[in-house]
C-alpha cells in the first residue's frame, strides 16, 4: 500500500511568488491534515479535511493560504503571495474514518521562500 | 487537550532500553496519551497510543500511571536508528489534530 506522498519535496520561490502544495492521502483514508514547522519552532497544525469538507482550519495563518481537497481525494495547499516567514516543511498526514488514532505522515514539502 | 512536559535531550547506548518520560498531570478522563517520533527529515512517525493501561506493541511498550499523570515510552532495545525527537501527544479523541510540543531528542550512540 503506497503512504502518503508530497509533490514537490522542495521548493525555492522568490517573494510574491505564488507556490501549491500537493499531497496524496493514502486511499481510503477521509481525514487529512496539513501541519508546518517553520525554522526553529515546533510542528505547527494548519488545518484538518474530512472527505472534501474543512473540519477545521483554525490552524491557517492568514487569507494569503487556500486548502482545497476536491473530490475528497488529493489536497493542495496555495501560498499566494508567498512571504519569506512561510518558510518551513509543510506536512501533510491522513487517517481513516473515525478510528483515525494513527495519523500517517508524508515526507514533506520544503518551502524557501527568499 | 492537556500540556505535555519532556526532557528536551537524553543519550541511550545502543542495545539499552531507552526510557523517555512524559508528565501530563491536567489529563482529563478521556484523553489519550499518544507517541510520535521524527527521525531527521522524515514526517512524523507514529509510535503507539494509550488510555489507562499499558500497551505494547512491535516498536515499543508505554507506560502509564494509575493516576494517568504521567507516562513512559520504552523502545526496549535501541538501535542508532532510533535516534529521532521524540513527541508525547495527549489528545481528546481520535480524528482531531496532533498539538506537538518540542519533545525529546533521543540520540543513540554505539
Amino acid at each position: 500500500e503506497a503512504g502518503v506522498t508530497q509533490f514537490p519535496s522542495h521548493s525555492v520561490i522568490e517573494k510574491g511568488q505564488t507556490v501549491t502544495l500537493r499531497c496524496d492521502p493514502i486511499s481510503g483514508h477521509d481525514n487529512l491534515y496539513w501541519y508546518r514547522r517553520v525554522m526553529g519552532k515546533e510542528i505547527k497544525f494548519l488545518l484538518h479535511f474530512v472527505k472534501e469538507s474543512k473540519q477545521d482550519e483554525s490552524g491557517m495563518p492568514n487569507n494569503r493560504f487556500l486548502a482545497e481537497r476536491t473530490g475528497g481525494t488529493y489536497s493542495t495547499l496555495k501560498v499566494q503571495p508567498a512571504e519569506l516567514e512561510d518558510s518551513g516543511v509543510y506536512f501533510c498526514a491522513s487517517s481513516q474514518g473515525d478510528r483515525g488514532n494513527e495519523q500517517f505522515f508524508g515526507p514533506g514539502t520544503r518551502l524557501t521562500v527568499l | 487537550d492537556a500540556k505535555t512536559t519532556q526532557p528536551p535531550s537524553m543519550d541511550c547506548a545502543e542495545g539499552r532500553a531507552a526510557n523517555l518520560p512524559c508528565n501530563h498531570s491536567t489529563i482529563s478522563g478521556n484523553e489519550y496519551v499518544y507517541w510520535y517520533r521524527q527521525i531527521h527529515s522524515q514526517g512524523p512517525q507514529y509510535i503507539i497510543h494509550g488510555l489507562k493501561n499499558n500497551e505494547t506493541n512491535e516498536m515499543a511498550s508505554l507506560i502509564i500511571t494509575e493516576d494517568r499523570k504521567s507516562s513512559t515510552l520504552i523502545l526496549p532495545h535501541a538501535t542508532l536508528r532510533d535516534t529521532a525527537v521524540y513527541y508525547c501527544i495527549v489528545r481528546h479523541q481520535a480524528g482531531t489534530a496532533l498539538i506537538f510540543g518540542k519533545g525529546t531528542t533521543l540520540s543513540v550512540s554505539s
